[in-house]
C-alpha cells in the first residue's frame, strides 16, 4: 500500500519568511496529492490540492509542486503569517480518492 | 451549508459500556468516512461508506462497529473498547457523482473518546 513520509516534523519562521514542507510517496499508481491544514483543536481542511497531470498550482500565498519521476510533492508558503501556525499533513491517494493516506505532520510556528 | 456535524464532541466510557458516535452531512455527498487520529498523529482511515454502502474497511477490530442509515447520516457503535481505543474520531464526507469523486474530504470537528 501507499506510504507517505513528510519532512520536516517541525519548522519555526519569521513572519514574512517564506516555509516549505516536503513529502514522498511510494504508489507510483497514486494521482492525487492534497495538503490539510490543522489548528490546534480544530478540524483538518483542505488548502490546496494537486493532480498527476499538473507540475505546480498557486493559490495566492500558497503554491504545491509535484515531481512524479522522483514521486515528492512539496508546500510553499510565502509572506508567513501567525495565523498559518499549525499542522499540516500532505496526503497521496489513486483513483477515486478514497484511500486517502496522510503523512505525519508538520508542525508550523510563525513567530511574529 | 459546507458543515459535517458530529456528536458528542466528548465522550468518556467504561470498557464495558456501549455507545454511539454519530455524524451528519447535508451537502449531497454521497461519500462518508470514519477516521481515527492520535495525539500528534496525521488521520487514520477507519472505514468508507459510498451510496450507504461499507466500500473500505481498513481491518478494523469489531468492537468498532459502523452503520450508514441514510445518505445524510454515518454512526459508529462502540462496545468493549480499550483504553488505547481512546482517539479523536473525525468523520468525513466528499462528493460522488456519478462514480467521479472530487477528492476534497469535509471533516467534522470530531468527538473526542476516553475509555477508562
Amino acid at each position: 500500500g501507499e506510504n507517505v513520509e513528510q519532512h520536516p516534523s517541525t519548522l519555526s519562521v519569521q513572519e514574512g519568511d517564506s516555509a516549505v514542507i516536503k513529502c514522498t510517496y511510494s504508489d507510483s499508481a497514486s494521482n492525487y496529492f492534497p495538503w490539510y491544514k490543522q489548528e490546534l483543536g480544530k478540524r483538518p481542511q483542505l488548502i490546496i490540492d494537486i493532480r498527476s497531470n499538473v507540475g505546480e498550482k498557486k493559490d495566492q500565498r500558497i503554491a504545491v509542486t509535484l515531481n512524479k519521476t522522483a514521486k515528492h510533492f512539496s508546500l510553499h508558503i510565502t509572506e508567513t503569517q501567525p495565523e498559518d501556525s499549525a499542522v499540516y499533513f500532505c496526503a497521496a491517494s489513486g483513483t477515486g480518492f478514497q484511500k486517502l493516506v496522510f503523512g505525519t505532520g508538520t508542525r508550523l510556528l510563525v513567530s511574529p | 451549508d459546507t458543515e459535517v456535524t458530529q456528536t458528542p464532541k466528548h465522550l468518556v466510557m467504561g470498557m464495558t459500556n456501549k455507545k454511539s458516535l454519530k455524524c451528519e452531512q447535508h451537502m449531497g455527498h454521497r461519500a462518508m468516512y470514519w477516521y481515527k487520529q492520535k495525539a500528534k498523529k496525521p488521520p487514520e482511515l477507519m472505514f468508507v461508506y459510498s451510496y450507504e454502502k461499507l466500500s473500505i474497511n481498513e481491518s478494523v477490530p469489531s468492537r468498532f462497529s459502523p452503520e450508514c442509515p441514510n445518505s445524510s447520516l454515518l454512526n459508529l457503535h462502540l462496545h468493549a473498547l480499550q483504553p488505547e481505543d481512546s482517539a479523536l474520531y473525525l468523520c468525513a464526507s466528499s462528493q460522488d457523482i456519478s462514480g467521479r469523486r472530487t477528492g476534497e474530504l469535509f471533516f467534522g470537528e470530531g468527538s473526542r473518546l476516553t475509555v477508562l
